[in-house]
């Protein structure tokens, strides 16, 4: 089955710096790659997502890009602010159906 | 209320007790999820089901038991629990994601469980 790496698992950040986020995933067959981000005591949302026909996407601040090829993508932020700061999860759609894979979470610090 | 909600907010049981979670989705989804996060593993897919059938099982234990008696809602079914259950049950929501075509999923609150 699908196997979803993410890294680093924590990242310190001046506030106005860019942060980046890593992902590798097993399966060449994916093709749907969202990111969801999850302040302190509050559920889950989509930040950004990403399919396979295309090789980056951008949403003011926030940015993905994918490398099918050697299977990885990435989520970059830029200009971060203080309420930048939560836990991101990379996401995998797997081939098959139904099933979403999530890494283990990247714990962002913005320091203002 | 919009959205995905979940009932209890908070719950602690005894390893004897049986109690049930809930979940409802007022998007118009037709797959609904069941994920358990604990320090351990961040975000675990416990169950899936699309148009109100079970399309995915993760390995969950038995103690475990989902039902889904209709696209709107979803229960799930907690008994002769362990301590190592702990975590934060969430519920999510999304449009039919069958043949590898996926959409956004919706998430509930959450129900903090913890086993005694």
């Amino acid at each position: 089955g699908e196997n979803v790496e993410q890294h680093p698992s924590t990242l310190s950040v001046q506030e106005g710096d860019s942060a980046v986020i890593k992902c590798t995933y097993s399966d060449s067959a994916s093709n749907y790659f969202p990111w969801y981000k999850q302040e302190l005591g509050k559920r889950p949302q989509l930040i950004i997502d990403i399919r396979s026909n295309v090789g980056e996407k951008k949403d003011q601040r926030i940015a993905v890009t994918l490398n099918k090829t050697a299977k990885h993508f990435s989520l970059h932020i830029t200009e971060t602010q203080p309420e930048d700061s939560a836990v991101y999860f990379c996401a995998v759609g797997d081939p098959g159906g139904f099933k979403t894979i999530f890494g283990a979470g990247t714990r962002l610090f913005v320091k203002a | 209320e919009t959205g995905v909600t979940q009932t209890p907010r908070h719950l602690v049981m005894g390893m004897t007790n049986k109690k049930s979670l809930k979940c409802e989705q007022h998007l118009g989804h037709n797959a609904m999820y069941w994920y358990k996060q604990s320090a351990k593993k961040p975000l675990e897919l416990m169950f899936v089901y699309s148009l109100e059938e079970r399309v995915e099982n993760n390995s969950v234990p038995s103690r475990f038991s989902p039902e889904c008696p209709n696209s709107s809602h979803l229960f799930l079914h907690l008994h002769t629990l362990q301590p190592e259950d702990s975590a934060l049950y969430l519920c999510a929501s999304s449009q039919d994601s069958s043949g590898g075509s996926y959409n956004e999923q919706f998430f509930g609150p959450g129900t903090r469980l913890t086993v005694l």
